[in-house]
């Protein structure tokens, strides 16, 4: 069956690197995601790796897959306080089916 | 600027009248469009996928007779929470395929039911 799972939370310094682990279970997933969630908005895709590659790098995220554990990292560099929300880890097998989301990671910043 | 609108972004109703939320593409004509929901705290779930000029097709467990969907053009797709219960209190987000790498999502409508 299709599941995503994702640790429910995680806090960190400020400034320091963010990671965010992700599980999932369909091994025809093609499309891995993470979406970015603040309070009382909507989602924001941050970034998406494909299947077939290993790693991803935007500016001050870095994605990391594994496939043969199908699992999938986000790490966050230099933490700041507008990182904090909720990040969501998702998968789909095309670009135009439904998209299976986590439960979402709560990431907060301390000083 | 943002290609896929929700109207509205928020409502809140009694029990048991029916509310109608609207998914539109502002600049694409899109073929299918998803239909989302987040309960608080929880993660979202697929509802239904909606497909222009058919019958949506919705996932086990929701039904399809209180929530319906219309998809009648390229650019409109409404879901209508009927005979809406403090229970469908959620977040409502619609997304579409553009046939791009990526779906676009709306910007959600946040639903409350007194």
């Amino acid at each position: 069956g299709e599941d995503v799972e994702q640790s429910l939370f995680l806090s960190v310094r400020e400034g320091d690197s963010s990671v965010i682990n992700c599980t999932y279970t369909d091994s025809s997933s093609t499309y891995l995601y993470w979406y970015k969630q603040e309070p009382g908005a909507g989602l924001q895709l941050l970034t998406y790796i494909f299947s077939n590659m290993d790693m991803k790098q935007d500016q001050r995220l870095t994605v990391l897959l594994n496939k043969k554990d199908k699992h999938l990292s986000l790490r966050i560099a230099d933490t700041q306080t507008g990182d904090s929300a909720i990040y969501f880890c998702a998968e789909s097998i095309t670009s135009a089916s439904k998209i299976i989301f986590g439960s979402g990671t709560r990431l907060s910043i301390r000083p | 600027g943002a290609v896929v609108s929700q109207h509205p972004s928020w409502v809140i109703c009694k029990s048991g009248t029916s509310v109608k939320i609207e998914c539109r593409s502002l600049d694409f004509q899109a073929t299918t469009m998803f239909w989302y929901r987040q309960f608080p705290k929880q993660s979202l779930m697929l509802m239904a996928t909606s497909n222009e000029g058919s019958k949506a097709t919705y996932e086990q467990g929701v039904e399809k007779d209180k929530f319906l969907i219309n998809h009648a053009s390229l650019t409109l797709s409404t879901l209508t929470v009927t005979s809406a219960h403090p229970e469908d209190s959620s977040f409502y987000i619609c997304s579409q395929d553009r046939g791009e790498e990526t779906q676009y999502f709306g910007p959600g409508t946040r639903l409350l039911v007194l």
